[in-house]
């Protein structure tokens, strides 16, 4: 079956500008995460949605990023202001549910200049 | 807190040559433990998991991984080592909590 999509595959904008990222989860996945990987490192944890709620934002690393899943499927990751730190490619991961095995798209590398 | 080490950043091994590859983790109770593979501009995909039970766990692509709760380690194994190989590995453990933690991962290349 389908795997985690993610569009765009990658982003370029300039500091200060607003984006959005989108994660598309396998179907009848309740479980949904977003990772941020920076380069040489392994992916950090920014999110956990259980259905619709955010169950675990403790990731996230300031008020400008924020992620919604309205109705339990589709997420996005949206930033704002963005920073030439921000660069990295954000990884969205889906799970049957908490605590199962996670499957990972394939990342939006996002490029701050 | 959980964490995940491993402690080798780059291997290189020759074709057909044995691996394995460090991964050393700190939690208080049974972890969940994961190794996952990332070709270059491929997403994170799972090689094997180990929720419980054998400590010998067997996984895709002729990859095998053994808990050892004594030592806190989790370390990927292959008798024999395949050119398609090269690759980032991570070894990542969950718990009692909803995220994985990852570590920063090893860099293997394959010499012919």
């Amino acid at each position: 079956g389908a795997g985690v999509s993610q569009t765009p595959s990658n982003k370029v904008t300039e500091k200060g500008k607003y984006v959005e990222l989108r994660c598309d989860p396998i179907s009848g996945h309740t479980a949904l995460y977003w990772y941020r990987q920076s380069l040489g490192q392994g992916p950090e944890f920014l999110i956990y949605f259980q259905g619709t709620g955010a169950a675990d934002d403790s990731g996230l690393p300031n008020d400008r990023f924020f992620a919604v899943r309205p109705e339990g499927s589709v997420s996005t990751l949206k930033i704002q202001r963005t920073e030439r730190g921000d660069s990295a490619v954000y990884l969205c991961a889906s799970s049957l549910s908490a605590r199962e095995t996670q499957y990972f798209g394939p990342g939006t590398r996002l490029l701050v200049l | 807190a959980q964490s995940v080490t491993q402690p080798d950043i780059h291997i290189t091994v020759s074709e057909g040559a044995s691996l394995e590859l460090r991964c050393n983790y700190s939690y208080g109770a049974t972890p969940y433990l994961f190794w996952y593979v990332q070709s270059p501009g491929q997403g994170l995909q799972l090689l094997l998991k180990y929720f419980s039970g054998d400590t010998l766990v067997q996984g895709i692509k002729g990859f095998e991984a053994e808990f050892k709760r004594s030592q806190s380690s989790f370390n990927l194994r292959k008798p024999s080592v395949h050119w398609s190989d090269a690759a980032e590995y991570f070894c990542a453990v969950g718990g009692t909590g909803n995220q994985f933690y990852f570590g920063t991962g090893t860099s293997l290349t394959v010499i012919p």
